[in-house]
């Protein structure tokens, strides 16, 4: 069972275009939602997250839309740079039960590939 | 400060074999966790501590797969005997967590274990 899902396998953007990186979940108990980039050989590293009470959170190039009603996620990275091709995962997290904090259920991840 | 530190970075055997993996994770960090990366996939929590103890191992294949945490520091992960899907990634990952709606301690990687089993 598949509780977060990332549809689209890769994406290639051209430098200082948009990137849009999409992701939906259907576990309605999540409360928590985050995305962390991957480069090769090295393991995932923090980005962004929000609260299940925002609907939108930036931090300088990097925002991520919540809409809950549709379970969908988004993160958009304006303007792109070649050093953000990775591989960026959606993850979710809720409070199950008081004992399974901090436990993430990934997505399968999209691939960037931003060009100079 | 110093990352989460893993080894070894890469693992070949034969299937029946066993196998360890080392994690030292960053100082002061209460809560350790193991996750299984498939070719492809997204990592999969393994096994959870606080402290030495285990908070959750629910997803962890018992009749193969153990792990420890001694003293609340390092902790090793083992399988025995390996299986052909048992080949991944087995990322470590810590974080300062200790409760619920910790959400400004996200987890820190190291840079994983790849493990091959021919």
């Amino acid at each position: 069972d598949q509780q977060v899902k990332q549809n689209s396998p890769s994406l290639s953007v051209q430098e200082g275009r948009i990137s849009i990186l999409n992701c939906d979940y259907t576990n309605s108990m999540f409360d928590y939602f985050l995305w962390y980039k991957k480069y090769p050989a090295e393991g995932p590293t923090f980005l962004i997250s929000i609260s299940s009470i925002k609907d939108k959170n930036e931090d300088g190039r990097f925002t991520v839309f919540l809409n809950k009603s549709a379970k969908h996620l988004s993160l958009h990275i304006v303007p792109s740079q070649p050093g953000d091709s990775a591989v960026y995962f959606c993850a979710a997290e809720w409070e199950a039960g008081g004992t399974s904090y901090g436990k993430l259920t990934f997505g399968q991840g999209t691939i960037l590939t931003v060009h100079p | 400060e110093a990352g989460v530190a893993q080894s070894p970075r890469y693992k070949i055997i034969e299937k029946r074999q066993s196998v360890a993996f080392w994690c030292n994770p960053i100082s002061g960090h209460a809560t350790l966790y193991w996750y299984q990366q498939i070719l492809g996939q997204g990592p999969k929590l393994l096994i959870q501590f606080q402290n030495n103890g285990v908070v959750d191992d629910s997803q962890l294949p018992k009749d193969r797969f153990s792990a420890e945490r001694l003293k609340g520091v390092d902790s090793t992960l083992k399988i025995q005997p390996a299986k052909l899907e048992d080949s991944a990634v087995y990322l470590c990952a810590s974080s300062l967590r200790q409760g619920k709606y910790s959400y400004n301690s996200p987890l820190h990687f190291g840079n994983g274990t790849r493990l091959t089993v021919t």
